[in-house]
């Protein structure tokens, strides 16, 4: 089955600890997304890629750090920098680099600073 | 500023039909995507418009205008499991998604 993986879907970190979320997609897709959703509010960007070992900042990068070693994987640090990581995360990815293409995601973990 | 806005909640029976409404002002527009998200889950694409008119997929269909900066998701034969957030997203002139806080839609038997 082809799909987008995020673990784990639970996380609890204590503050000031970094913290790994993963990302893997077996779509073949090249570009790769990280959103984060808080409540009532829309899904914000955090970092993308559109080919392995580049990517951009979003609209909020600040205090995440992202790599992109493999077309399949776009794993998320969230480091003690950022202010307030309680969230719920969302990795997308999409077929290639045309700028329509549609986003599809992962099932989403949820970060919960202690 | 660009700003997308939607109903923060709706309520619908079940087998009725519901009207979704998504406005928007962006820097530029190159289309817009309806995706649905259950709570705690991911969410999944329903529908792409770029082109003014009423696109239909099934039970559900959605409608742009874009010179009106205006979208309309419509849920037909309702079920309860339609009962869940509906996400509308803009593509900007720069090809970024401009999202909407989303429409948490309960539907009542």
């Amino acid at each position: 089955d082809g799909g987008i993986t995020q673990s784990p879907k639970y996380l609890f970190r204590k503050e000031g600890q970094n913290v790994t979320l993963s990302c893997e997609q077996n779509l073949n897709h090249d570009a790769m997304y990280w959103y984060r959703q808080d409540p009532g509010q829309g899904l914000r960007l955090i970092y993308y890629s559109q080919i392995v070992n580049d990517f951009q900042k979003g609209d909020i990068a600040e205090g995440y750090s992202v790599s992109r070693e493999k077309k399949e994987s776009f794993p998320l640090t969230v480091t003690s920098a950022q202010k307030n990581p309680t969230a719920f995360y969302l990795c997308a990815s999409s077929i290639g680099q045309g700028a329509t293409d549609t986003q599809y995601f992962g099932p989403g973990t949820r970060l919960t600073v202690l | 500023g660009q700003n997308i806005d939607q109903p923060t909640e709706m309520t619908a029976t079940e087998g009725a039909i519901v009207q979704i409404n998504c406005t928007y002002q962006t820097s530029g527009f190159n289309g817009l995507f309806w995706y649905q998200q259950h709570a705690g889950e991911a969410p999944t694409f329903l529908s792409y418009n770029v082109l003014d008119g009423l696109e239909e997929k099934g039970r559900f269909s959605s409608f742009l205008s874009r010179s009106k900066g205006y979208s309309y998701l419509l849920l037909k034969e309702l079920q309860m499991k339609d009962s869940a957030s509906y996400l509308c997203a803009v593509l900007d002139s720069n090809y970024q998604l401009i999202w909407g806080a989303g429409t948490k839609l309960i539907i009542k038997p």
